[in-house]
């Protein structure tokens, strides 16, 4: 079975400050993809990244840097330099290739920058 | 374009009640779901349909219902609302699938007395 995993329920940081969100996935599939959803506190989620699991390059976009581990099955999410405008819920997601239409979801991580 | 629309935001229920809430998008998806989203539970896959005419089950689906008549619009339907139902809900719609990206609507926040 596909299992999420963010074990960090909140976290709280100042200003600038970098962060790393974790996630750790599980499944027995060789072919799946990983996400990273937003959910500013307007309450409407935002795509940020897909990632398949032939891919393991790293990818940067601006502030935000994803680190794609299959050896760790993890799927780790860093802001740099934090701004208050990055304060969400962040959703990490797992579907596999065929079959069921599923998207599994962790439970997200709070995420909040103080100024 | 509007992208994903949901009707109603917000909605009171007393148990026993039933009601239809309507999502709507504008992108020509084929795919289209609904999600509960409980605190602390995440969103967890209710129904989805991949095409004009289908549905199908999700991880939680009992207790709802759905149709899709029109490619554009997605219903998903509460015969007796329990309290258990109360709930966040998200649509969602993508062009080719859970592989791709999904489009969400702002939700629907229901609660059933």
């Amino acid at each position: 079975a596909q299992k999420v995993t963010q074990a960090q329920t909140e976290i709280s940081v100042v200003e600038k400050e970098d962060v790393t969100l974790d996630c750790v996935y599980e499944t027995r599939d060789t072919t799946y993809y990983l996400f990273w959803y937003k959910q500013p506190p307007s309450g409407e989620l935002v795509f940020l990244i897909r990632r398949n699991s032939f891919d393991e390059q790293n990818e940067i976009s601006g502030r935000y840097s994803w680190n794609f581990q299959k050896s760790t099955s993890s799927f780790n999410f860093t802001i740099t330099a934090s701004q208050v405008v990055d304060s969400a819920v962040y959703f990490c997601a797992l579907t596999l290739q065929g079959g069921s239409e599923k998207l599994v979801f962790g439970k997200g991580t709070k995420l909040t920058v103080n100024p | 374009n509007a992208g994903v629309t949901q009707t109603p935001k917000f909605r009171v229920l007393k148990t026993g009640q039933s009601m239809t809430l309507l999502c709507a998008q504008d992108m020509n998806h084929e795919y289209m779901y609904w999600y509960r989203q409980d605190p602390g539970m995440g969103l967890r896959l209710i129904h989805y349909s991949v095409g004009e005419g289908t549905t199908a089950k999700g991880e939680v689906p009992d207790g709802y219902n759905v149709s899709r008549l029109k490619k554009q619009n997605f219903l998903l339907g509460l015969e007796s609302a329990a309290p258990s139902q109360t709930s966040v809900y998200f649509c969602a719609s993508s062009l080719a699938g859970a592989r791709n990206e999904q489009f969400f609507g702002p939700g629907t926040r229901l609660t059933v007395l």
